[in-house]
C-alpha cells in the first residue's frame, strides 16, 4: 500500500509565487490534515478536512488555503509565498477523528524554502 | 487543552531500556495518551496509544498512572535504529482530532 503520498518532495519558490502541494491518500480515510514543521519544533496544524467538501481552519492557517474535492485528493494551497512559509510540509490521514483513538498516517513531507 | 512536557534529549546506549516520562496535568476524562516517532526526513509514525494502566505492542510499552498525569513510553534494548524524536500526545475526545505537537524528546542511541 501506498497510504500517503506527497508531492513535490522539495520546491524552491520565489517570494510572491503561488504552488499546490499534493496530498493522496490511498487507504480511504475520512479525516486528512496538513501540518508544517520548522526546525527543532514540533508540527503544527494548519488546515483539517472531515470528509470530501469539508474543511476547516487549524492553528496556522493564514497565507495558505486548502480544498477537497475527493475523499482521496487534500491539496494546499500558497498563493503569495513568503520566507516565513519556508518549512517542511507534511499530510496525514486517520480512519476516523474527533473521539476515535485512531492513529493518524503520515506522509514523508515536502520542503519548501521561499527565497 | 492539555498540554504536555517532557525532556527535551536523551542518550542511551544499545541495549539498554529507555524510559521517556512525559507530564499531562490537564488531561481530561476521555483523552487518549498517544506517542510518535519520527526519523529525519519522515513523518511522524504511531508507535502506541492508551488511556490507562498498561499497554504494551511489539515496539514498545505505555505506563500511564490512575491519575493519568504522566505516562512513560519504554523502548526494551533499543538499537541505533531507535535514534529519532519521540512525540507525546494528548488525543482530545473533545474536538476533531486534532494532534497538538511539542517539541518531543529527542533519542540519541550510541553504540
Amino acid at each position: 500500500n501506498a497510504g500517503v503520498t506527497q508531492t513535490p518532495k522539495f520546491r524552491i519558490l520565489k517570494i510572491g509565487q503561488s504552488m499546490t502541494l499534493q496530498c493522496t491518500q490511498d487507504m480511504n480515510h475520512n479525516y486528512m490534515y496538513w501540518y508544517r514543521q520548522d526546525p527543532g519544533m514540533g508540527l503544527k496544524l494548519i488546515y483539517y478536512s472531515v470528509g470530501a467538501g469539508i474543511t476547516d481552519k487549524g492553528e496556522v492557517p493564514n497565507g495558505y488555503n486548502v480544498s477537497r474535492s475527493t475523499t482521496e485528493d487534500f491539496p494546499l494551497r500558497l498563493e503569495l509565498a513568503a520566507p516565513s512559509q519556508t518549512s517542511v510540509y507534511f499530510c496525514a490521514s486517520q480512519r476516523a477523528g474527533g473521539h476515535s483513538n485512531q492513529p493518524q498516517h503520515f506522509g514523508d513531507g515536502t520542503r519548501l524554502s521561499i527565497l | 487543552l492539555a498540554k504536555t512536557t517532557q525532556p527535551i534529549s536523551m542518550d542511551s546506549y544499545e541495549g539498554q531500556e529507555v524510559n521517556i516520562t512525559c507530564s499531562h496535568n490537564n488531561i481530561a476524562t476521555n483523552d487518549y495518551i498517544t506517542w510518535y516517532q519520527q526519523f529525519p526526513s519522515q513523518g511522524p509514525r504511531f508507535i502506541i496509544q492508551g488511556y490507562k494502566t498498561k499497554v504494551t505492542n511489539e515496539v514498545a510499552s505505555l505506563f500511564i498512572p490512575a491519575d493519568r498525569k504522566s505516562s512513560t513510553l519504554s523502548l526494551p534494548r533499543v538499537s541505533l535504529s531507535d535514534t529519532a524524536v519521540y512525540y507525546c500526545l494528548v488525543v482530545f475526545s473533545s474536538n476533531t482530532g486534532k494532534l497538538i505537537f511539542g517539541q518531543g524528546t529527542t533519542l540519541q542511541v550510541k553504540p
